[in-house]
């Protein structure tokens, strides 16, 4: 069993610019999720993905958008990259029997 | 008032003592804990997982958990330094929601 797993594993963007953060879920999993974890913090819920709709959404401005494909795999959309994006970027997955998410190894983006 | 209360540390101790940590929280809707642990630059490992008011052992792993007090504890026998790592308690409302992490507590077991 692969895991989560996300690509790119570093991304380095300049302000202004758009970015599209990939993650395919655990198998058997049908739920994504997508936190950002700055520096020294705890992750942030961004938003929520299962059968291919948002389910949920944290704080975050419409600048950051999403999407799920039918083999559940997602993908994290950031457009007009600020300074304050640069973070490490979470994709957990997790299956419809409980609250068990497991976490990818993250995409560190750095904007310039 | 954030939802998740978590020191950060950092936390030193020698190789064979005793870690104990611990979070409270304010939102008495939570009612999954879970324990990760993240070494630098990786993603969350998941340790523990409870549900319910009461201990919960695994290896040298136990998690506690008072409904009542709001008050979630995580103790480590027998440290060893691949212990050192951030260590983060995680809460949520339902069992398929979003995750609601404390900002993790820093560990530094010393040989």
């Amino acid at each position: 069993d692969a895991g989560v797993t996300q690509s790119p594993t570093h991304l380095i963007k300049t302000r202004g610019q758009q970015v599209t953060l990939r993650c395919s879920p655990k198998s058997g999993h049908d739920t994504v999720s997508w936190y950002q974890q700055a520096l020294g913090q705890g992750p942030q819920f961004i938003f929520q993905y299962y059968e291919e709709e948002e389910r949920q959404r944290g704080n975050f401005p419409d600048r950051f958008s999403g999407h799920q494909f039918p083999n559940y795999s997602s993908e994290l959309n950031v457009n007009a990259l600020l300074l304050g994006d640069s973070a490490l970027y979470l994709c957990a997955s997790s299956s419809p029997r409980g609250a068990e998410a497991f976490f990818g190894q993250g995409t560190r983006l750095t904007v310039v | 008032q954030k939802e998740v209360e978590q020191d950060p540390g950092p936390l030193s101790v020698p190789e064979g003592a005793i870690v104990s940590l611990n979070c409270t929280y304010s939102n008495s809707a939570f009612q999954y804990f879970m324990w990760y642990r993240q070494y630098s630059r990786k993603g969350p490992e998941l340790l523990m997982y409870t549900y319910s008011s009461g201990n919960k052992e695994d290896g040298r792993f136990t998690a506690q958990v008072d409904k009542s007090s709001k008050y979630i504890s995580l103790f480590i026998r027998d440290s060893q330094p691949s212990d050192s790592a951030t260590y983060l308690c995680v809460l949520t409302t339902d069992s398929w929601g979003k995750l609601q992490f404390g900002a993790g507590t820093q560990v530094v077991v010393t040989p």
